[in-house]
């Protein structure tokens, strides 16, 4: 397994509240992601970035932002949170070389109520 | 646009048997790669097995082993001596291996299997 940490793993939040999900990687690698799931749901590409100060939106629209001025720290954030946002939020990067894998971190569960 | 399907939402095995999961995928691109990612209950995406297009070889780890049917587009997935630990969500996924910027980046995923495994 890959040494890729999100926090919080589980969130329970008030609507129109802001919320960032945090995700670090401790392997140096300049390319990172977020994709997000539903329950059951294969998982969309929101977010990715191919190193500090470079971010790139995914094919699925999100009112996320993502920000990456470190290489190993790549956070997602929801200004103000709505119900919509309920899901799962994956973070995950690669090495920069052709084919190489993806690595996931666990998660975090977002529950906006 | 690449799509990946998976035609069983839910498969179980007896344990110690053999399962084959299927997954069919639509692309145009001759270069690409496959993969087969596990989901357990813990909810981490763990790499089960990748598989270069251009290898004719079938990738093999372990008790895990694919069926790479280039032409028909096919990708399956086999678990021999299938163990409880195996039960988890399966998923297939594709990634192009074009050199344009997004192409390369996006991992395109099937809807899952959630394979059963019954003691």
């Amino acid at each position: 397994e890959a040494d890729i940490y999100q926090t919080p793993r589980y969130l329970v939040i008030g609507t129109g509240k802001k919320i960032t999900l945090e995700c670090s990687q401790t392997m140096g690698h300049d390319k990172m992601y977020w994709y997000q799931q539903d329950p059951g749901m294969e998982l969309h590409l929101i977010h990715y970035s191919y190193g500090v100060n470079s971010t790139e939106k995914g094919d699925l629209s999100s009112e996320s932002t993502v920000s990456r001025i470190r290489t190993e720290h790549f956070p997602l954030t929801l200004e103000s949170a709505r119900p919509s946002h309920t899901s799962q939020y994956l973070c995950a990067s690669r090495v920069p070389l052709p084919g190489n894998t993806i690595y996931f971190g666990e998660g975090s569960w977002l529950t906006v109520v | 646009a690449q799509t990946v399907t998976q035609s069983q939402p839910e498969m179980s095995v007896q344990e110690a048997e053999t399962v084959t999961l299927s997954c069919t995928y639509d692309t145009s691109e001759s270069d690409y790669y496959l993969f087969w990612y596990k989901q357990p209950p813990s909810r981490q995406m763990i790499l089960v097995i990748r598989q270069e297009a251009y290898k004719q070889q079938n990738a093999t780890e372990n008790r895990f082993s694919v069926n790479f049917q280039k032409a028909a587009k096919s990708f399956s997935l086999k678990i021999s001596d299938s163990q409880l630990g195996d039960a988890a969500m399966y998923f297939c996924a594709y990634r192009s291996g074009s050199m344009s910027n997004f192409g390369n980046e996006k991992l395109t995923f099937g809807t899952g299997t959630r394979l059963t495994i019954i003691p």
